[in-house]
């Protein structure tokens, strides 16, 4: 069946560092790729997707590549903030956006000052 | 703004008691909602699929009698956690289905249910 596997956490950097966290997946067919994040005590926000292979997903200076013939949609961003401390889902879809998801573990990341 | 809505977002109540958690579409109409149980430091499982005026889709392992689903209308579905236990508390988010198959869903902020 379709899996999402994450590097495990918790991730902890400083602050500017380079960040990257690693996804991988096992799907049939062409899923959509999905990076959410949830902050302590709330709900998932999306954070960027991509629909069809080689495809960047990209916002608030996170970007993640849909790489087919690796099965993979590492998430990275450049210089990390306090701010960016969270948990990140990497999930997909197997049918379309709005279909039903299947979640990685989750990485906790951790920013220092 | 918010999309999604989702009600109470805690509660605490003793064992045995039956425990209502309403999710609402607030921007448009939704044929298809979520629900997901997300344990400490865990990822999100899901549980069931909501059809507005059909039966929901349950995962397998997850007990139809204990997790009551129902989506009576377009922009509100509710999941009813019956004769609640320990066991049962977690942290429990509904997502909404995007208004078009190409856009990703929705979540609410989540309700952590904790039963004593």
């Amino acid at each position: 069946g379709n899996s999402v596997t994450q590097m495990e956490g918790p991730v902890t950097l400083s602050e500017e560092a380079f960040l990257t966290i690693n996804c991988t997946y096992t799907a049939t067919g062409y899923p959509s790729l999905f990076w959410y994040v949830q902050y302590p005590g709330e709900g998932l926000q999306l954070l960027l997707k991509a629909t069809k292979a080689d495809d960047k997903g990209s916002n608030k200076g996170f970007e993640a590549t849909y790489r087919k013939e690796t099965t993979s949609f590492h998430l990275e961003k450049g210089s990390v903030q306090v701010s960016d401390s969270a948990v990140y889902f990497c999930a997909l879809s197997d049918n379309n956006q709005g279909g039903k998801l299947i979640f990685g573990q989750g990485t906790e990341l951790s920013v220092k000052p | 703004g918010a999309v999604v809505s989702q009600h109470p977002s805690r509660v605490i109540c003793k064992s045995g008691t039956s425990v209502k958690i309403e999710c609402r579409s607030l921007d448009f109409q939704a044929t298809t909602m979520f629900w997901y149980r997300q344990f400490p430091k865990k990822s999100l499982m899901l549980m069931a699929t909501s059809n507005e005026g059909s039966k929901a889709t349950y995962e397998q392992g997850v007990e139809k009698d204990k997790f009551l689903i129902n989506h009576a209308s377009l922009t509100l579905s509710t999941l009813t956690v019956t004769s609640a236990h320990p066991e049962d508390s977690s942290f429990y988010i509904c997502s909404v289905s995007g208004q078009h198959s190409n856009q990703p869903q929705h979540f609410g902020d989540g309700t952590r249910l904790s039963i004593l």
